[in-house]
């Protein structure tokens, strides 16, 4: 069974442009989780989804960021316009009811460098 | 201020020793994980503890939650090359909206 995808793997852009991040979870997972980690700090909440319900968004940092997850399948998180303090690696996980009770998965990143 | 301080940040060790890394916070937990990431991956769950006091093992590695549900530590015994990686703490507290919050992580180096 396929795990966690996200694409691209790495993505270097300019300020001010926009970047479209893509997770696609493992299949059957209705619960989607985006996290990010900046430079030498902890990996930190972003939001949650439950199918395409956008369950907790508490952890987006403004809003120039924006997650979907049309059809309750794979999710997108945009940021438009990034920022320099963006740049970090951004985490997908699934999991296939509430945590802890079950596992999350984790994709392996996305590292978004702003330049 | 992390809401999980994980201490030693970095730890370089032979192999065949014995080592153990230590997550603390002044908030109480209801469970607390313990992952370990490799370079290009995503972290991987290694444990989920959810009772004070409660011990876990795998193979060589024990992890144990405080009685207190505020902390906990993993030991390693007798290091191999292959347990070389970032372990990473997280747990969920109602004190942070029971959303999964990291530790910084310890990175380990078992020298063969």
């Amino acid at each position: 069974e396929a795990g966690v995808t996200q694409f691209p793997s790495h993505s270097v852009i300019e300020k001010g442009q926009t970047v479209t991040l893509r997770c696609d979870p493992i299949s059957g997972h209705d619960n989607l989780y985006w996290y990010r980690r900046v430079m030498g700090k902890e990996i930190k909440f972003l939001l949650h989804f439950v199918k395409e319900s956008k369950q907790d968004e508490s952890g987006m940092p403004n809003n120039r960021f924006l997650a979907e997850r049309t059809g309750g399948t794979y999710s997108t998180l945009k940021v438009q316009p990034a920022e320099l303090e963006d740049s970090g690696v951004y985490f997908c996980a699934s999991s296939q009811g509430r945590v802890p009770i079950f596992e999350q998965f984790f994709g392996p990143g996305t590292r978004l460098t702003v330049l | 201020t992390q809401l999980l301080e994980q201490s030693p940040q970095f730890l370089s060790i032979q192999e065949g020793e014995n080592l153990t890394v230590y997550c603390n916070s002044s908030s109480v937990f209801s469970s607390l994980q313990w992952y370990r990431q490799e370079p290009g991956e995503g972290p991987v769950l290694l444990v989920t503890v959810v009772t004070g006091g409660e011990v876990k093992k795998l193979k060589r590695l024990t992890f144990q939650f405080g009685d207190a549900r505020k902390d906990s530590s993993l030991h390693i015994t007798a290091a191999q090359p292959g347990d070389t990686g970032l372990y990473l703490c997280a747990g969920f507290s109602m004190e942070y909206g029971n959303k999964l919050v990291f530790g910084a992580g310890t990175i380990l180096r078992v020298k063969s």
